[in-house]
């Protein structure tokens, strides 16, 4: 596709549950990006993908986070027996580089609501 | 320790004026990028601007600028003849050698018609 995509856009969850978020990235984008983002706040960053090589995990704030990219292309970060704490916006970004930069490109973000 | 500081957490300037953001950072990398974004209400995130560690001349990139005072280690985004359509939350931040990316807590820029 010409952007990069994200499913769900919101989802609901009761505490304990656990969801599973999808990013779809730009074709041929060599790197992908995970952020949380808490509301009036930065993006978070929480991990990172060089092809299918997670080459930093460092910001997953937990071990019920956990986020793959299996064939080099589309990514899941999982979550596991979600808390009130993981509400935020879930941002996927894609990039590859050029000229030395490695602009990101974002999706729309999965907004996640822990009830 | 923050590597990417915004000290201004809201602005208010009035439209057609020029206006400054703030980002200092931090790191011991010799080869580094800085970026800003912007964040409309919409919340998407939208590109503006990339400045290399190396480049000798400030980026620019129709009204947006960047201020790159590289021993000061700071990157100030400098936004000319602003517009209402320039209220946003606006974020910098910074690629280090591994390639990873940090964005800072952002600024909230208000335009007054």
């Amino acid at each position: 596709g010409a952007g990069v995509s994200q499913s769900p856009r919101y989802k609901v969850a009761k505490r304990g549950q656990d969801v599973a978020l999808r990013c779809d990235p730009i074709s041929g984008h060599v790197s992908l990006f995970w952020y949380q983002q808490a509301l009036g706040q930065g993006p978070e960053f929480l991990t990172y993908f060089q092809n299918e090589a997670q080459l930093d995990k460092s910001g997953l704030p937990s071990d019920r986070f956990f986020a793959e990219r299996p064939e080099g292309s589309v990514s899941t970060l999982k979550i596991q027996r979600t808390q009130q704490e993981d509400s935020a916006v879930y941002l996927c970004a894609s990039s590859t580089p050029l000229f030395g930069a490695n602009v990101l490109t974002f999706g729309a973000g999965s907004r996640l609501t822990v009830l | 320790a923050q590597k990417i500081t915004q000290t201004q957490p809201g602005m208010f300037v009035q439209e057609k004026e020029a206006v400054t953001l703030d980002c200092t950072y931090d790191t011991s990398d010799q080869s580094y990028g800085l970026f800003w974004y912007k964040q409309p209400s919409s919340g998407e995130m939208i590109f503006l601007i990339y400045q290399g560690s190396y480049d000798e001349q400030n980026a620019t990139e129709g009204r947006y600028s960047l201020n790159f005072q590289k021993a000061r280690k700071s990157a100030n985004l400098v936004i000319s003849a602003s517009q209402l359509g320039d209220s946003a939350m606006y974020f910098c931040a910074m690629r280090e050698d591994d390639d990873k990316i940090i964005f800072g807590k952002g600024t909230r820029l208000h335009i007054l018609p």
